[in-house]
């Protein structure tokens, strides 16, 4: 199993450029998630995912969309960039049943926007 | 799912046991206990939760006071790669949102 895969891994946009951010995951978990974090702080949630065709709002979604087509994929869309887009963005994905399982993470797509 | 309050740091000595708390006095009787840490910018890793009786894994120990609010995790031999952020969290379980605070920095030296 692959996990939690992410792409790219590095990206430069310039302003008011747009681009995906890929998420695919091979563990058959119906949550997912995408979080952004920039230098020195935390991990925010953008947009969250429960299963196919279902997607909500995180802390801060504005500037960004999602959609989930798939059980395997969960892509972030930013349509016009900014610079405070600057961020290091992760991906994740869970399966919640009655165990309560773990959220695995992917190694991150750092994103510069100039 | 409740807030929880971690110190913003700590320092630990290697091979010495590393406690780590956490406040979480609102939590719900559906809440669990969830750690993770974040090594050097690297994606979030799990490492154990809990919902009222202590737990123990191949990486750590948490354990939950009796009134449920607050908890400690316990590295029992950290070791330099140890160093990293670690986060608890409070959540439902079935819960559909997974949002991280600031964390503890721990710092590890030898």
């Amino acid at each position: 199993n692959a996990g939690v895969t992410q792409t790219p891994k590095f990206r430069i946009l310039k302003i008011g450029q747009s681009m995906t951010l890929q998420c695919a995951q091979d563990m058959n978990h119906n949550y997912m998630y995408w979080y952004r974090q920039d230098p020195g702080m935390g991990l925010k949630l953008i947009y969250y995912s429960v299963g196919a065709g279902i997607t909500d709002k995180g802390e801060v979604p504005n500037g960004y969309n999602v959609s989930r087509s798939t059980t395997e994929d969960f892509p972030l869309r930013l349509e016009l960039a900014a610079p405070s887009q600057t961020s290091v963005y992760f991906c994740a994905s869970s399966y919640s049943d009655r165990t309560n399982t773990e959220a695995f993470f992917g190694q991150g797509t750092r994103l510069t926007v100039v | 799912d409740a807030k929880t309050t971690q110190p913003t740091s700590m320092d630990c000595a290697e091979g010495r046991a590393a406690n780590l708390p956490c406040n979480h006095s609102t939590i719900s009787g559906n809440e669990y206990v969830y750690w993770y840490r974040q090594i050097h910018s690297q994606g979030p890793q799990y490492i154990i939760h809990g919902l009222k009786n202590n737990e123990t894994n191949e990486m750590a120990s948490l354990i939950i006071t009796e009134d449920r609010k607050s908890s400690t995790l316990i590295l029992p031999h950290a070791t330099l790669r140890d160093t990293a952020v670690y986060y608890c969290i409070v959540r439902v379980a079935y819960g559909n949102k997974l949002v991280f605070g600031a964390g503890t920095i721990l710092r590890v030296k030898s």
